[in-house]
């Protein structure tokens, strides 16, 4: 069955540190994609950053990288320096490939508070 | 570039009533679209997925229904409304035929009293 956990439920960080979100996932397709998305305080969600897994170089967009660890079936969110404008709520969701529902399971989400 | 619309913004709705929410996406041609629940503080749940005009698939039901009736277009419908059917819906495409990450649309915030 395939599942994504989040087990963070909030986190809390002043500006300018970095921080690390925790992701875990059960899959039984040998190929998937993983995503991390930002959801706002207005409810818009923003697609963040993507790992495929059959790629062992982890992925990194601006100061949003992450840490795949495929034998343990995690990958985490890492953000660097960290701004206030980065408070919202983030959802790891993974999307198999053998999927034929185009279906991305989604995290219960960690919400993140960046403090000035 | 590709932007999506979805109306309306916000909807309080009495139980027992009709629900029509729409989706429209512009600067993409043949696009996946869905429909996503959201209740409130909750994670994501997808509803219905569509590849093409006039085909939909259900993943979860929760007594809705969707259609496509334009290349552009994905519309979220009940003709009754359950209290448990208030949340947050969102709609989002992916480019076709790619198991590329889905963008989202602003969503519409549903109240049923």
């Amino acid at each position: 069955a395939q599942k994504v956990t989040q087990t963070q439920t909030s986190i809390s960080v002043m500006e300018k540190t970095t921080v690390t979100m925790d992701c875990v996932y059960e899959t039984q397709d040998s190929s998937y994609f993983l995503f991390w998305y930002k959801q706002t305080a207005s409810g818009e969600i923003v697609f963040l950053i993507r790992q495929d897994s059959y790629k062992k170089e982890n992925a990194t967009v601006g100061h949003y990288s992450l840490n795949f660890q495929k034998p343990k079936s995690s990958i985490g969110l890492i953000i660097t320096a960290t701004q206030i404008e980065d408070s919202a709520v983030y959802f790891c969701a993974m999307r198999e490939t053998r999927n034929s529902n185009n279906r991305i399971f989604f995290g219960d989400g960690t919400q993140l508070v960046v403090k000035p | 570039a590709q932007t999506i619309h979805q109306w309306p913004v916000a909807e309080i709705k009495a139980v027992g009533s009709p629900l029509s929410l729409g989706c429209t996406i512009k600067g993409k041609s043949s696009p996946n679209l869905y429909w996503y629940w959201q209740a409130t503080g909750g994670t994501l749940q997808q509803l219905f997925y569509s590849i093409t005009v006039g085909q939909v698939e259900s993943v979860v039901q929760l007594n809705l229904s969707a259609s496509r009736p334009k290349d552009d277009q994905f519309i979220l419908s009940t003709e009754k409304l359950l209290l448990s059917h208030s949340g947050f819906y969102l709609c989002a495409w992916s480019p076709q035929g790619d198991y590329a990450e889905q963008f989202f649309g602003p969503g519409t915030r549903l109240t049923v009293l």
